[in-house]
């Protein structure tokens, strides 16, 4: 079965700063693999995606992230943060069987804090 | 275009009874999912449903059971309700489950069990 690691629950970073977020799969095949951001009670909303092609992807809000297969890592980066990216980051792995997309598989979430 | 639509926004039972929550999906989607999401924790995918049909099922009991309608539209039952199935409930659509998907969350409905 597949798995997600955020190996940082909580991350604190100056306004306009860079920003990285860690993300780890395990999955035995190449994954569908995404970022999705959640404010306070909201639901979640898609940054980004990969599922093939160009290892470096582009999303909303000037995020991206970088798929590094020999590293099974999906991380999310920002060259320069906002007071309004405070709020949780999830990464998720989805699969694609025979029958259809499957459900994701989501990581527990890291929560970003922007400092002034 | 309406998003993903997801009632009711709260809800408080009490152990032992039974609920409903429902959602409704972006336009053009015919495919819902629902995940439940525990405080301070990542979403768990339930189940999957398209074309009426439960397509997926992730590890949750047999309390857990939904429906879709042939509008799409979807509903989540809980029957027995415990404590721990105290959660923020997300609905989320994509369109069809063949090919590559993206998913679209709804805000949720927070279930609150006493």
């Amino acid at each position: 079965a597949q798995s997600v690691t955020q190996p940082d629950i909580h991350i604190t970073v100056s306004e306009g700063a860079s920003l990285e977020l860690r993300c780890n799969y395990s999955y035995g095949a190449t994954p569908y693999l995404f970022w999705y951001v959640q404010s306070p009670g909201q639901g979640l909303q898609l940054l980004l995606k990969y599922f093939s092609g160009d290892t470096l992807v582009q999303g909303i809000k000037g995020f991206e992230a970088e798929f590094k297969r020999s590293q099974s890592s999906f991380n999310l980066r920002k060259p320069s943060v906002h007071w309004s990216d405070a709020a949780e980051y999830f990464c998720a792995v989805g699969k694609y069987s025979g029958g259809g997309a499957d459900g994701l598989t989501f990581g527990k979430g890291t929560h970003l804090i922007i400092q002034p | 275009d309406a998003g993903v639509t997801q009632s009711p926004t709260h809800l408080i039972k009490t152990r032992g009874q039974q609920v409903t929550l429902r959602c409704s999906p972006k336009s053009g989607h015919d495919t819902v999912s629902w995940y439940q999401q525990a405080l301070g924790q990542g979403p768990q995918f339930i189940f999957q449903y398209y074309e009426e049909e439960e397509r997926q099922r992730g590890n949750f009991p047999d309390r857990f059971s939904g429906h879709q309608f042939p509008n799409y539209s979807s509903e989540l039952n809980v029957n027995a309700l415990l404590l721990g199935d105290s959660a923020l409930y997300l609905c989320a659509s994509s369109f069809g489950p063949v090919g590559v998907y993206e998913q679209y969350f709804g805000p949720g409905t927070r279930l609150t069990v006493t």
